[in-house]
């Protein structure tokens, strides 16, 4: 099993460029999310997903968008992109059923908006 | 607003002894807390947890302790190795959403 993966690993964009973060997981999870971590900011929600098809916004939606067409895929949307997006991004997935609610992180995209 | 906070920003503990990382939160409809331990450029790895009807769960060197009346959580880990030097985030989960924590850097010298 990969886990969750990501790509890219890093990204350098221009303001107002768009781009996809993607994400995936080969665990049969129903549950994937987006964060971001800042500086002093500890880890933000940004859109996460119960299942495919349906998807909530987090603490900090403004500026991306998200959609879940299958179990495994969880893509994250920057459409204008904004020195302020400049971030570290975690995508995490987890089982909905259970006690047990822990959530696997993938390895991070680090994004620079110049 | 802040639903979960962790006040120290950085922890040095010698080898051996015990290290204490502490979160506070605030919404009393969290039902499950989370500890994560995140090294520099990778993801952050589970760690422990509990739900909110326990007062105590251990794994090994790791017990995590909730006080549901003071909306507070700790983690004791003992004895602290070297290897435990990284960030920790405390999360809190009510129904989808998970609340992490600023994180608490935690130094352990040899």
């Amino acid at each position: 099993n990969a886990g969750v993966t990501q790509t890219p690993k890093f990204q350098v964009l221009k303001t107002g460029q768009s781009m996809t973060l993607q994400c995936a997981q080969d665990m049969n999870h129903e549950y994937m999310s987006w964060y971001r971590q800042d500086p002093g900011m500890g880890l933000r929600l940004i859109h996460y997903s119960v299942g495919a098809g349906i998807t909530d916004q987090g603490e900090v939606p403004n500026g991306y968008n998200v959609s879940r067409s299958t179990t495994e895929d969880f893509p994250l949307r920057l459409l204008s992109a904004a020195p302020s997006q400049t971030s570290v991004y975690f995508c995490a997935s987890s089982q909905l059923a259970g006690i047990r609610k822990t959530q696997y992180f993938g390895p991070g995209t680090r994004l620079l908006v110049l | 607003d802040q639903q979960v906070k962790q006040n120290s920003p950085s922890l040095s503990v010698q080898e051996g002894r015990i290290s204490i990382l502490n979160c506070d939160y605030t919404n009393s409809m969290f039902d499950y807390f989370l500890w994560y331990k995140k090294y520099p450029a990778e993801g952050p790895t589970f760690l422990i947890s509990i739900s909110s009807i326990k007062d105590k769960n251990e794994d090994g060197r790791f017990t995590v302790f909730l006080n549901k009346s003071a909306k507070h959580l700790s983690l004791h880990i003992v004895p602290s190795q070297p290897g435990d030097s990284a960030v920790y985030f405390c999360a809190a989960s009510g129904t989808y959403k998970y609340i992490f924590g600023t994180g608490t850097r935690l130094k352990v010298l040899a």
